[in-house]
């Protein structure tokens, strides 16, 4: 089992198109770090959320941490073909462990 | 300045067989974790190390270890290669203790055959 379950697992959309992906778990997370992974490549840090209920925006990403810093989720607006890739979160629990725990992602292809 | 390098970038290694993978961080950096990502899955982590001190263990067997040197740089040891090494191995590091944010290199395939 999981500890970070993400869905969709896969998304295929048409430029323009609005889209959200989730990354929910049981547990609690002292934070939550969102990543882009292109193939063949490392991992590309998006963004670090840390207070229940913050919400960050990058361009057209906007990133929310849930009220109880259980769950978080990536809406992306006016979705372009530079936006595919996986898309990966990540925390460390609240008060457990110091390992790091990333989700399965969700791989996003936006077609033009 | 330069992001964190890993070497080599490819690597074909036979059953039984061991391989040290290296990997240098962001200047400054203190700190370097290992992942290992299999085609399908996120990153799981094996290690993590700061100020050449082992910080944190993923559930791996002992026939992986790592060690940090004094100019931060990281090596990553497999003996023993089993098929189910076979993946992308990532290098991160991050400028303190903390692994909240950090930055990866373009990772090392390792196929096993």
């Amino acid at each position: 089992t999981q500890l970070l379950e993400q869905s969709p697992q896969f998304l295929s959309i048409q430029e323009g198109e609005n889209l959200t992906v989730y990354c929910n778990s049981s547990s609690v997370f002292s934070s939550l770090q969102w990543y882009r992974q292109e193939p063949g490549e490392g991992p590309v840090l998006l963004v670090t959320v840390v207070t229940g209920g913050e919400v960050k925006k990058l361009k057209r990403l906007t990133f929310q941490f849930g009220d109880a810093r259980k769950d978080s989720s990536l809406h992306i607006t006016a979705a372009q073909p530079g936006d595919t890739g996986l898309y990966l979160c990540a925390g460390s629990q609240s008060g457990g462990s110091y390992i790091p725990t990333f989700g399965r992602g969700t791989s996003l292809i936006v077609h033009p | 300045d330069a992001g964190v390098t890993q070497s080599p970038t490819h690597l074909i290694k036979t059953r039984g067989q061991h391989v040290t993978l290296r990997c240098s961080p962001i200047s400054g950096h203190k700190s370097v974790s290992w992942y290992q990502q299999v085609l399908g899955q996120g990153p799981q982590f094996i290690f993590q190390y700061y100020e050449k001190e082992e910080r944190g263990r993923g559930n791996f067997p002992d026939r992986f270890s790592a060690r940090q040197f004094p100019n931060y740089s990281s090596e990553l040891n497999v003996n023993a290669l089993l098929l189910g090494d076979s993946a992308l191995y990532l290098c991160a590091s991050s400028p303190g203790k903390g692994v909240y944010e950090q930055y990866f290199g373009p990772g090392t395939r390792l196929t096993v055959t």
